[in-house]
């Protein structure tokens, strides 16, 4: 079965720094996501992204936070200036179809010191 | 509570017994969907069932969906150890294409 698939697996970076989390979603599908989990938490929305943009975001995704989809393949989230409550997990998701499933990534475990 | 809240938090069962978890939620949806999350793993969809359905089956799942009551519940059937996992329930809004997740029920099926 097709998969999305999500690097780096794990991030560690300093506080103030930029990260990129990568993810390359199922080649046909139209609709993408980012969601987070801090741990033993509950999974948590920050942007969905159709035709090119961003068709919505949480109150989460502030500046700090930005989506591309440079090359039709990839997708990404940078965190410009990372801080100490961003190390969570972060799930990149697809969909195929307007309110059909998602399809999950792995995650990129992101640890902000 | 917050949309999509699971109940129980945690369950525990032996292995061969049925596991049943329910999902209570806000306001209308147009589906519900479940999906299981092995410990730091991605999240697996499970089943999905749309407001006009009422009951769906898929395997040892059943799911049931009550509109009227805003809820659901996920009922695993002759649990086996692999069925040890997060289970959560996620809804879209009346607009727009956004699931929102519950706080999830661990489930441990003990062998």
């Amino acid at each position: 079965e097709p998969e999305v698939t999500q690097t780096p697996s794990h991030q560690v970076t300093q506080m103030g720094q930029e990260v990129i989390l990568r993810c390359v979603p199922i080649s046909n599908h139209l609709y993408f996501y980012w969601y987070r989990q801090i741990l033993g938490q509950k999974v948590e929305f920050l942007v969905s992204f159709y035709n090119n943009e961003i068709s919505e975001k949480s109150e989460i995704f502030d500046d700090q936070f930005s989506v591309e989809r440079p090359d039709g393949s990839n997708f990404t989230l940078k965190i410009r200036s990372t801080k100490l409550e961003d190390s969570a997990m972060y799930f990149c998701a697809s969909q195929d179809g307007f309110r059909e499933k998602l399809f999950f990534g792995s995650g990129t475990q992101l640890s902000v010191l | 509570s917050q949309q999509g809240e699971e109940d129980p938090q945690a369950l525990s069962i032996q292995e061969g017994e049925n596991a049943t978890m329910n999902c209570s939620y806000k306001t209308s949806i147009n589906n519900l969907q479940w999906y299981r999350q092995n410990s730091g793993r991605g999240l697996v969809h499970l089943i999905l069932i749309r407001s006009n359905e009422r009951e769906k089956h898929s395997g040892r799942l059943r799911v049931t969906l009550d509109t009227s009551k805003k809820s659901s519940s996920l009922l695993i059937t002759a649990s086996r150890a692999a069925d040890t996992a997060s289970y959560f329930c996620a809804t879209d809004g009346a607009a727009g294409n956004k699931l929102t997740f519950g706080g999830g029920t661990r489930v441990l099926v003990k062998p």
